[in-house]
């Protein structure tokens, strides 16, 4: 079975664009979530995506958004992007009732 | 609040030497406990888990972690390391569909 994918793995952008990083979980699992990894604030979890609908968002600001796809595919949108945004973003998934996450290898995202 | 707690931030090992890096958690109920491995540029890969039943649990790679409910404590363990075991450990608690993280370790592996 296919592991996380995640693309593009390598991002770098300018102060003030919007990005767009996507997940595609395991076959079968229909919970995706993303976390923010920075060397300063560590593993962040930003949001959770089952079915379509978001279930439980971290304590990060509106310019950080999600949605997911009826195919379980996930994609989280960053606006106005700042300096501190520069992280890598991993997704996970697990399947149902499963507290279980597979991470994928994360988009690496830099911020200029 | 839920946290997790990794009081080593670096560690540093001879190849062969036994290995125990510590988490310490705080969660009102039952906890589900992970340990996740990070090489250098990679995603998590998960170790092993805990849900519930025998507080002694085996994972990849020869790991093993014991839950202890009296001390908060999932430290995880491995009797001779590898030098390929030189990576960052993330010990993890699971909350609400969410994972809670501690700061990570970091192992250094000498030969």
């Amino acid at each position: 079975k296919a592991g996380v994918t995640q693309t593009p793995r390598y991002l770098i952008k300018t102060r003030g664009q919007q990005v767009t990083l996507s997940c595609s979980p395991i076959s079968g699992h229909r919970s995706v979530s993303w976390y923010q990894q920075t060397p300063g604030q560590g593993l962040q979890f930003l949001f959770e995506y089952f079915s379509e609908t978001q279930r439980n968002k971290g304590n990060f600001p509106g310019r950080f958004s999600g949605r997911q796809f009826s195919n379980s595919r996930s994609e989280m949108n960053v606006s106005t992007l700042e300096l501190g945004d520069s992280a890598l973003y991993l997704c996970a998934s697990a399947g149902q009732g499963s507290n279980e996450q597979f991470f994928g290898p994360g988009t690496r995202l830099t911020v200029l | 609040a839920q946290s997790v707690t990794q009081p080593d931030i670096h560690i540093t090992v001879s190849e062969g030497a036994s290995l125990e890096l510590r988490c310490n958690y705080s969660y009102g109920a039952t906890p589900y406990l992970f340990w996740y491995v990070q090489s250098p540029g990679q995603g998590l890969q998960l170790l092993l888990k805990y849900f519930s039943g025998d507080t002694l649990v085996q994972g990849i790679k020869g790991f093993e972690a014991e839950f202890k409910r009296s001390q908060s404590s999932f430290n995880l363990r491995k009797p001779s390391v590898h030098w390929s075991d030189a990576a960052e450990y993330f010990c993890a608690v699971g909350a609400l569909r969410k994972l809670i993280f501690g700061t990570g370790t970091r192992l250094q592996v000498f030969p």
